[in-house]
């Protein structure tokens, strides 16, 4: 089906672990967001990408890691993850209006 | 620093009311504002778009724009308790990926009926 999707949906890691949370669009979108949420902070974009290979960083980006070696896969990681990193995380791809996926939920413990 | 501020409510109103949801924004240079509807637990939903000076309506929905007061506005009548959730406004930031959006911190909606 079309659309955008993640996984895994609900993750629970230890610190210092790294973890990768997958993204993947059946729009062939240019535009690919990843935003964390927070209680009292919103939704924050963390990195962001325009096309393959060509990636920025957003409002949050330390301790992330992206890459986009396709259009349709946009997976962000958590190099050695932190308890400050629990979160729930939003990938988002965008054509003309921005369409979020289903979230992951993320707990380091 | 870039800003889109919102009421965080919550914003009580009973069935079959209008309610009426606020968001104004500091970049005068945005171009395109959004409205995305988040129920607890879901992701969120874009439900209106809006990027003329004026009124946009789409069945109980209507968003208002007005640049010159950096003004955004949500209008749900006939307000459902099925329309209980976080309304999130978000404007675009110009010359910043060409689209990427800043959001508001959101305002939650309660119908009762």
């Amino acid at each position: 089906d079309a659309g955008i999707t993640q996984s895994p949906r609900y993750k629970i890691t230890e610190t210092g672990r790294q973890v990768t949370l997958m993204c993947h669009q059946t729009w062939s979108h240019s535009y690919m967001f990843w935003y964390r949420q927070d209680l009292g902070h919103g939704l924050r974009l963390i990195y962001y990408s325009a096309a393959a290979d060509i990636t920025d960083k957003g409002e949050v980006p330390d301790g992330y890691v992206v890459s986009r070696s396709k259009t349709e896969n946009f997976p962000l990681t958590l190099e050695s993850a932190t308890r400050s990193q629990t979160s729930v995380y939003f990938c988002a791809s965008k054509g003309r209006e921005q369409y979020f996926g289903p979230g992951t939920r993320l707990t380091v413990t | 620093q870039k800003e889109v501020e919102q009421n965080s409510g919550p914003l009580s109103v009973p069935e079959g009311a209008i309610a009426s949801l606020n968001c104004t924004y500091s970049d005068r240079g945005s171009q395109s504002f959004f409205w995305y509807r988040q129920y607890s637990g879901k992701s969120p939903e874009l439900i209106m778009f809006i990027y003329s000076n004026g009124d946009k309506e789409d069945g109980r929905f209507t968003a208002q724009l007005n640049k010159a007061s950096q003004y955004v506005s949500l209008l749900i009548r006939d307000s459902q308790p099925s329309d209980s959730a976080t309304y999130l406004c978000a404007v675009n930031l110009p010359n910043q990926a060409g689209t990427a959006l800043i959001f508001g911190k959101g305002t939650t909606l309660s119908v009762s009926s």
